[in-house]
């Protein structure tokens, strides 16, 4: 079955340093991702997305990466600030479309 | 925009008790809503699938009867846990999504900011 991984379960970084979350995913006909956010006792909150016609897309001190040829995706958080500690989870539509499969997610620690 | 409210955030209540989370779209239609579990320090569980004015597709594993919902309208869904126990004891989490049509129909899931449910 479809699925979605992500190579490091936590990343600590310092402050102000730039942050690199991994995700890789198994459907290669896949044409649509999703990065959430989720703090400590809260939803998950949408960060950005990418579809499959783009490799690069930014958004306000995040990008997101697709390398569709190893069916890999990046979230890249510059600047990392103490507000940015959390869980990030990728998310990939199943086939069809009808529902997301989750990663496991990456805690972010951000040290001060 | 894009606004979804989930209630209560917090229940404690005995076992055997029923217990009714309404998660709610306040600025959009949402044709389609989610509901998902989520155990400490893990990834979102699918429980089910619930459209608009129609049954709920439920996940393997997940009991119809167990967790009854509802999707009446267009701007709200319910999740019923019937006869709870402690077991059930979990964050239960809910998303929507509004009707788009065109080739990339898809788009992310709005979240409610979850429902902390404690069995004793």
């Amino acid at each position: 079955g479809e699925s979605v991984g992500l190579h490091l379960p936590t990343l600590s970084v310092q402050e102000g340093d730039n942050s690199i979350i991994n995700c890789a995913y198994s459907n290669s006909a896949s044409d649509y991702f999703i990065w959430y956010k989720q703090e400590s006792g809260k939803g998950p909150q949408f960060i950005i997305d990418i579809r499959s016609n783009m490799d690069k897309r930014q958004g306000q001190r995040v990008t997101v990466l697709l390398n569709k040829t190893v069916k890999h995706l990046s979230l890249q958080i510059a600047a990392t600030q103490p507000g940015d500690s959390a869980v990030y989870f990728c998310a990939v539509p199943n086939t069809g479309g009808f529902k997301t499969i989750f990663g496991a997610g990456t805690r972010l620690f951000v040290k001060a | 925009g894009a606004v979804v409210s989930q209630h209560p955030s917090r229940v404690i209540c005995k076992s055997g008790t029923s217990v009714k989370i309404e998660c709610r779209s306040l600025d959009f239609q949402a044709t389609t809503m989610f509901w998902y579990r989520q155990f400490p320090k893990q990834s979102l569980m699918l429980m089910a699938t619930s459209n608009e004015g129609s049954k709920a597709t439920y996940e393997q594993g997940v009991e119809k009867d167990k967790f009854l919902i509802n999707h009446a309208s267009l701007t709200l869904s319910t999740l019923t846990v019937t006869s709870a126990h402690p077991e059930d004891s979990s964050f239960y989490i809910c998303s929507a999504k509004s009707h788009t049509t065109g080739r990339y129909s898809n788009q992310p899931q709005h979240f409610g900011d979850g429902t902390r449910l404690s069995i004793l």
